[in-house]
Parts: C-alpha cells; sequence; structure tokens
C-alpha cells in the first residue's frame, strides 16, 4: 500500500528565503507525482507534475524534483514571498488514484 | 470559465438526512473523482468514474453512492448522514490514462449536526 510522507508538518519562514519542502513515497511504481497549493478555506491548485520517466519540473520561482528509486521529491521554492504562504500537498499516482501526503503548511513572515 | 465547478459550497444538515453534491467538469475530460479531507485535512480518494463507469471504489460505507449522469458529471448521494461524514468533499477531473494531472473542484464543505 503506497503511503506519502510529508515533513515538517509546519514550517515557517521569513521573506526572501530559499526553501525546500520534502516528499516522500514507499512505493516506487508511480505513474507521476503532483505537488499542489491549498489556501485555508480553499480547493487544491496544481503546481508541478513530474512524470516517472522524468527528474524535474519548472515553473517560475517553483522547481519539483523526483528521484523515484529512492522514493523522494523536493519542492523548492526560491526567494520566498508572504504570497507563498500555504499548504503543500505532494501526491502520487499509480494504480489510476492519487494518494496524498498530509500537507506541508508554510508561512513566510514579511 | 470554471474548469471543475461544485454545488453547494456549504452544506449543513441533521444526522440521518439524505443529501448530494453536485460535480461538473466542463474540460472535456473522462475521468472523474471524489475525494474526502477529513478535520486533520487528511485528502483521500472515494470513488473514480471513467466515461460514466465506476473504476475505483475504496473503502467507503456504501450510503455514499456516486452517479454519472454523463461524464461530465459526477454527483455524490449520501444517506444516512452521520456526525463523522463532516468533511470537506472534493471533486475531480483528469483526462482519460494515467500520467496526466488531476483539476480539482473548490470542495464542499459538509456539516453534520
Amino acid at each position: 500500500k503506497q503511503e506519502v510522507t510529508q515533513i515538517p508538518a509546519a514550517l515557517s519562514v521569513p521573506e526572501g528565503e530559499n526553501l525546500v519542502l520534502n516528499c516522500s513515497f514507499t512505493d516506487s511504481a508511480i505513474y507521476n507525482l503532483q505537488w499542489f497549493r491549498q489556501d485555508p478555506g480553499k480547493g487544491l491548485t496544481s503546481l508541478l507534475l513530474i512524470q516517472s520517466s522524468q527528474r524535474e519540473q519548472t515553473s517560475g520561482r517553483l522547481n519539483a524534483s523526483l528521484d523515484k528509486s529512492s522514493g523522494r521529491s523536493t519542492l523548492y521554492i526560491a526567494a520566498s514571498q508572504p504570497g507563498d504562504s500555504a499548504t503543500y500537498l505532494c501526491a502520487v499516482k499509480a494504480n489510476s488514484k492519487l494518494t496524498f501526503g498530509k500537507g506541508i503548511t508554510l508561512s513566510v513572515r514579511p | 470559465d470554471t474548469a471543475v465547478s461544485q454545488t453547494p459550497k456549504y452544506l449543513v444538515t441533521q444526522m440521518g438526512n439524505d443529501k448530494s453534491i453536485k460535480c461538473e467538469q466542463n474540460l472535456g475530460h473522462d475521468t472523474m473523482y471524489w475525494y474526502k479531507q477529513d478535520s486533520k485535512k487528511f485528502l483521500k480518494i472515494m470513488f473514480s468514474y471513467n466515461n460514466k463507469e465506476l473504476i475505483i471504489n475504496e473503502t467507503v460505507p456504501n450510503r455514499f453512492s456516486p452517479k454519472s449522469p454523463d461524464k461530465a458529471h459526477l454527483n455524490l448521494h449520501i444517506n444516512s448522514l452521520e456526525l463523522g461524514d463532516s468533511a470537506v468533499y472534493f471533486c475531480a477531473s483528469s483526462q482519460d490514462g494515467t500520467e496526466l494531472e488531476q483539476y480539482f473542484g473548490p470542495g464542499t464543505r459538509l456539516t453534520v449536526t
């Protein structure tokens, strides 16, 4: 059974800092890995999707990497801003379904 | 413009009632999903439909019955609501195929009193 872990559960950083959010999964037989952002009381917004054959994806200040063999992914956020404050979830897709981690709640202090 | 929409956004009801949540996607996707996010914010899949056919049914009580009248709609009907059903329910969709990303609706916050 696939399990996705995100540690720590919460993170607080000062504005401008570069930061890395970690995600690990137990079964490396995945089709893809997706990073989402969830603002309080809102739905999920897809940030980046990495196919199993890819190593990384970039979008603006975000860079996500995937090491399938070791069951790890990282989301790198450059020059963090208060507007980046949200919960970040990673999810792996296998057997037609997404399995989510519990998310990391990020707070960027002005 | 809304890609995946859900109604209602909020639903407050009493134990024992029957309620439905509607979901529609205008992306032309073939696959739709229902997820439940509990009070601890843990998101878990409940059902998946592909072209109106059920392809995933996790260990969900049979009080929950998804209904797909066409491939753009996947409604969730819940019978005999219980306190533990209180959660946020998200609908999502994706194009057929396992390697494509899922798009989520805004969620329906269900509160059972």
